[in-house]
């Protein structure tokens, strides 16, 4: 079974402008989550989307934002970035139906990188 | 104060060295993770647990809920065990939201 992919790996963008980041979970998985990990930070939550409903959003401004369409898939989109949002990027993919508690497999990352 | 604190922050051992770190929590929990990343990213889940103790290999992660704390132990440390170890908890609901830790930096020295 093929595991979480994240696209692009690495990425370098100039400050005002936007970047779309995607993550294709594991087959059958139906949750993706969003973290930004910052050597400051750490790993913060940024949103979960489930059956391409967003069920939960991090303490996040609205620059930042994602969507999942009907394949599992999600993109998550910055929109007029600024040099704090250079950072890690990682989705997880769990089964996640409902309540209880589901493991999470992590992609690899998008290292993004603002100029 | 974070919801999950770790300790140590930094830890080095020889190989060999049983070595354990913890994990307090202040928050409510459906499970806990204790995940692994090592340098260049890449995070792999090394345990979920809501009650007792698991054992993978050499690691031992254990969870007292009313304590709210959890421990993870690596018994006959190696140089490859090297990495950043990372506690995670799921405060529950119909979401899969994780609250992290801040890490705790392994080194094994052979």
């Amino acid at each position: 079974k093929a595991g979480v992919t994240q696209t692009p790996r690495y990425l370098i963008k100039t400050r005002g402008q936007q970047v779309t980041l995607s993550c294709s979970p594991i087959s059958g998985h139906r949750s993706v989550s969003w973290y930004q990990q910052t050597p400051g930070q750490g790993l913060q939550f940024l949103f979960e989307y489930f059956s391409e409903t967003q069920r939960n959003k991090g303490n996040f401004p609205g620059r930042f934002s994602g969507r999942q369409f009907s394949n599992s898939r999600s993109e998550m989109n910055v929109s007029t970035l600024e040099l704090g949002d250079s950072a890690l990027y990682l989705c997880a993919s769990s089964r996640g139906t409902g309540t209880g508690a589901y493991e999470q497999y992590f992609g690899p990352g998008t290292r993004l990188t603002v100029t | 104060k974070n919801e999950v604190e770790q300790s140590p922050q930094n830890l080095t051992a020889q190989e060999g060295e049983f070595i354990t770190i913890n994990c307090s929590y202040s928050v409510g929990i459906s499970a806990l993770h204790w995940l692994q990343q090592h340098p260049g990213g890449g995070i792999v889940s090394l345990f979920m647990l809501s009650s007792g103790k698991k054992k993978h290999g050499r690691l031992i992660a254990t969870i007292n809920i009313q304590e709210k704390h959890s421990s993870l132990h690596i018994t006959a440390s190696h140089p490859r065990d090297s990495a950043v170890y990372i506690c995670a908890v799921d405060p529950g609901g119909a979401t899969n939201k994780l609250i992290f830790g801040t890490g705790t930096l392994l080194a094994v020295q052979p």
